[in-house]
């Protein structure tokens, strides 16, 4: 059973760009859920997609968005970088119960 | 989500037990209480979790207080491999996690 795998480890952007970040979900899971970790802070849900629909959807605006894939892999687009989008991008997919972190994507914005 | 406090570190010495206490006193009867980890370096990792009961498995043990309102996760030996952020969490549905501060564990060889 492969873990949850996150694409790619590093990026480094300048503001005003537009980024996509990749995680494939774990084997058998339906659900994935995308979090922005600042330095030193604790994890920040941004949304999660349930079977390709957004299921919920944290306190970030419309520019961070997503995508579900029919095989239940994922990704996060954020439009327009500012400088504060700089931070760990963590998903994790999930199917009855907790929840299965990738190691994250690290996104430096200039 | 019901807020949860937690300590910002505590400190513990290799191969003795550990009690990291979480405080939850809004919690509803429906929320469940979580245990993750983050190692340096590492995403979040799941360690435990329940609803009223106490809980053990092979990472640690959950120990709930009988009017839930608080809980204390336990690490019956800790290693240096234990050093990491222990974040608890409550959750009713939905799976979203809403992560706190967390307490910072340092294991002293």
């Amino acid at each position: 059973e492969t873990g949850v795998t996150q694409s790619p480890t590093h990026l480094i952007k300048t503001r005003g760009q537009q980024v996509t970040l990749r995680c494939s979900s774990q084997s058998g899971h339906n659900t994935v859920s995308w979090y922005q970790q600042a330095l030193g802070q604790g994890p920040q849900f941004i949304f999660q997609y349930y079977r390709e629909e957004e299921n919920g959807r944290g306190n970030f605006p419309p520019r961070f968005s997503g995508l579900q894939f029919p095989n239940y892999s994922s990704e996060l687009n954020v439009n327009a970088l500012e400088l504060d989008d700089s931070a760990l991008y963590l998903c994790a997919s999930s199917g009855k119960g907790e929840q299965y972190f990738g190691p994250g994507t690290r996104l430096t914005v200039t | 989500d019901a807020k949860t406090t937690q300590p910002n570190s505590m400190e513990s010495n290799e191969e003795e037990p550990v009690h990291l206490p979480c405080n939850h006193s809004t919690i509803s009867g429906t929320d469940y209480i979580h245990w993750y980890r983050q190692l340096p370096s590492q995403g979040p990792e799941y360690v435990i979790h329940g609803l009223t009961s106490n809980v053990n498995n092979r990472m640690a043990s959950l120990a709930i207080a009988e009017d839930r309102k608080s809980s204390t996760l336990i690490l019956h030996r800790a290693t240096l491999r234990d050093a990491a952020v222990y974040y608890c969490i409550l959750i009713y549905a939905g799976n979203m996690l809403t992560f706190g501060g967390g307490t910072r564990l340092m294991v002293k060889p």
